[in-house]
């Protein structure tokens, strides 16, 4: 079965410390990679995607992520984080016409 | 600005009151969906439409109805809603294709009491 796993529910961080968000996924088909960030009562936003090629890929607010299709996961790291990226990220997949999310992993970066 | 509309953004309602959550998107995407977010299970597709007058189920379709019967526009209906449709719902478009990424609605928070 499809399936996308965020590993952490909930990740408190300082400001300007380093942080990982991590991702696995199940699929039998190829499939292309997103993250998405949702800050308070607002939409999701497309963070960044890998759909072939470099498997490190870079998206806007300084993210980036990493595609291992070996370990199928693709996790999301930034080197410094903000209090302007407090918010909920959410990992997902396109495998065919159907798009999977994961349960979201919400960031905290406290002062 | 490139956009999805949804509308309302809150709505409190009773059980079995039919109701109509708006949907429009001014990309000219053919893709358009419906998503429910609840807490600890992330998002779940409830109908998508690949374009005019063509639709289909997602994961949780039970207890709703969709319609597209023009490109712009993908109407969410409750025919009659229940206590367990409270939710966060979001309405999503993209171009034709897997590799695009979805622009997303700002929610729709749904009450039923």
């Amino acid at each position: 079965a499809q399936s996308v796993t965020q590993l952490d529910s909930q990740v408190p961080v300082f400001e300007e410390a380093p942080v990982e968000l991590r991702c696995n996924y199940s699929s039998s088909v190829s499939v292309y990679l997103f993250w998405y960030v949702q800050y308070p009562n607002q939409g999701l936003q497309l963070l960044l995607k890998y759909l072939s090629g470099s498997t490190l890929v870079k998206g806007i607010n300084g993210f980036e992520a990493e595609f291992n299709k070996s370990q199928t996961s693709f996790h999301l790291r930034k080197p410094s984080v903000h209090i302007s990226d407090t918010a909920e990220y959410f990992c997902a997949f396109t495998g065919g016409f159907k798009t999977i999310f994961g349960a979201g992993t919400r960031l905290f970066v406290k002062a | 600005e490139a956009q999805v509309t949804q509308n309302p953004r809150y709505l409190i309602t009773v059980t079995g009151k039919k109701l109509t959550v708006t949907c429009s998107q001014n990309m000219n995407h053919e893709y358009m969906s419906w998503y429910r977010q609840d807490p600890g299970l992330g998002l779940r597709q409830i109908y998508y439409s690949m374009n005019v007058e063509v639709t289909d189920k997602g994961d949780v379709p039970e207890g709703y109805k969709v319609s597209r019967k023009e490109k712009r526009n993908f109407p969410l209906i409750l025919e009659s809603p229940s206590p367990n449709q409270t939710s966060l719902y979001f309405c999503a478009s993209s171009p034709p294709g897997a590799n695009y990424g979805y622009t997303f609605g700002s929610g729709t928070r749904l009450t039923v009491v």
